[in-house]
């Protein structure tokens, strides 16, 4: 059984521009959960979907927004980039996201801002 | 409030034990983690325990929660050199998995 894949895996975007990020999860696998992953801020949580609704939310402003697709797939989106958005944004997918569920998380997508 | 914290550093010898410690702060934790990240890799899920347990063992590893002081930790037996990593335990509230991950500790093991 395929991993979760995560595309691109390496980005490197200017500020103030936009970027967005792809997850495929693993089959049969319903839910996926974005995290961001920074040496000062360490790993935190962005959202989770399940059957294509945002489910759970993180602390992150407007500019973060994310969606998923009747297949599973997720799409996360970044406007207006900071250079603080610097980070490694993994993806993991669950088959039902519930708390006993295993998480498998992707390589990440490394996006550098400058 | 949700936070978790742990020590960043750990060094042991190979075939020692490891111990590693984490400390949360909400008591409604439903679930508790251990991941495991290597350089250039994912995290991937070692274990995870269930709030109304205080311990479980799986294999080399053995995982302690302590609900009442909010202190979790993992031993791994015989350590290894390709237990080298960065450990993250996390907790998830209600069941679903928005996880809140510790700061993670890097546990060096030296042969």
């Amino acid at each position: 059984k395929a991993g979760v894949t995560q595309t691109p895996r390496y980005l490197i975007k200017t500020r103030g521009q936009q970027v967005t990020l792809s997850c495929s999860p693993i089959s049969g696998h319903r839910s996926v959960s974005w995290y961001q992953q920074t040496p000062g801020q360490g790993l935190q949580f962005l959202f989770e979907y399940f059957s294509e609704t945002q489910r759970n939310k993180g602390n992150f402003p407007g500019r973060f927004s994310g969606r998923q697709f009747s297949n599973s797939r997720s799409e996360m989106n970044v406007s207006t980039l900071e250079l603080g958005d610097s980070a490694l944004y993994l993806c993991a997918s669950s088959f039902m996201g519930q708390g006993a569920d295993e998480q498998y998380f992707g390589p990440g997508t490394r996006l550098t801002v400058t | 409030g949700e936070d978790v914290e742990q020590s960043l550093f750990l060094s042991v010898r190979e075939g020692d034990s490891s111990v590693i410690n984490c400390t949360y702060t909400d008591s409604s934790s439903t679930y508790l983690y251990w991941y495991k990240q290597e350089p250039g890799a994912g995290l991937q899920l070692l274990t995870y325990i269930f709030s109304n347990m205080d311990m479980k063992q799986d294999q080399r590893l053995t995982v302690l929660l302590n609900k009442k002081d909010k202190h979790l930790s993992l031993r791994i037996a015989d350590t290894q050199t390709g237990d080298s990593a960065i450990y993250f335990c996390a907790e998830s509230i209600g069941g679903y998995q928005k996880v809140t991950f510790g700061t993670g500790t890097k546990l060096q093991v030296i042969p």
